[in-house]
């Protein structure tokens, strides 16, 4: 079945620090790959997304790339701030699975001033 | 705020109770999925309603069960609850089905403790 393995936080970096979390998947067919992020107390909120190959999703000066050769969609942000400390989700859906969403562990990220 | 509603936020029993979550889609959106959030299983897909008729189902044990309403609120059920059924519950709804361009919104959840 289709899975998500994400790197296990948690996460600490500084302000102003490079960020990549590492994320690969495992599904029949071509998925769509998503970021979810969840504040705390909050609940999931889509942070970016790509549904075909070699595309890259962006937002809030995040970025992943869908690498199908490598099954792979880090996420990565170049500077990231205190307010982006959350907890981090990669997850697929699977056109065959009608739209469930299959989740990473999800990782940890806490940004020190 | 994602428009999606659930109630309550906190919810605290026993074992071998049951309860009901309650959730309330975004204006418009006819699908509703319910996700367990655990410490050892992660988040994960429990089943799914569209307009009222269940769509999906995922890891949902048979303890468990759902329904959607016709003013499109959802309830699961959760009974004869164990220790491990301690979680937090969450909803999201989404405008249809099946299309890998909907986005779905995520309640703030349900956080269930079996004691």
């Amino acid at each position: 079945g289709d899975s998500v393995t994400q790197m296990e936080g948690p996460v600490t970096l500084s302000e102003e620090a490079f960020l990549t979390i590492n994320c690969t998947y495992t599904a029949t067919g071509y998925p769509s790959l998503f970021w979810y992020v969840q504040y705390p107390g909050e609940g999931l909120q889509l942070l970016l997304k790509a549904t075909k190959a070699d595309d890259k999703g962006s937002n809030k000066g995040f970025e992943a790339t869908y690498r199908k050769e490598t099954t792979s969609f880090h996420l990565e942000k170049g500077s990231v701030q205190v307010s982006d400390s959350a907890v981090y989700f990669c997850a697929l859906s699977d056109q065959e699975s009608a739209r469930q969403l299959t989740f990473g562990s999800g990782t940890q990220l806490t940004v020190l001033p | 705020d994602s428009g999606v509603t659930q109630t309550p936020k906190h919810l605290i029993t026993a074992t071998g109770q049951r309860v009901t979550l309650r959730c309330s889609p975004r204006s418009g959106d006819l699908s509703v999925y319910w996700y367990q959030q655990s410490l050892d299983q992660g988040l994960q897909f429990l089943i799914q309603y569209y307009n009222g008729e269940e769509r999906a189902k995922g890891n949902i044990l048979e303890r468990f069960s759902a329904q959607q309403f016709p003013d499109l609120h959802s309830e699961l059920n959760l009974s004869s609850l164990e220790l491990g059924d301690s979680a937090l519950y969450f909803c999201a709804s989404s405008l249809g089905t099946a299309s890998a361009n909907e986005k779905l919104f995520f309640g703030s959840g349900t956080q269930l403790s079996v004691l």
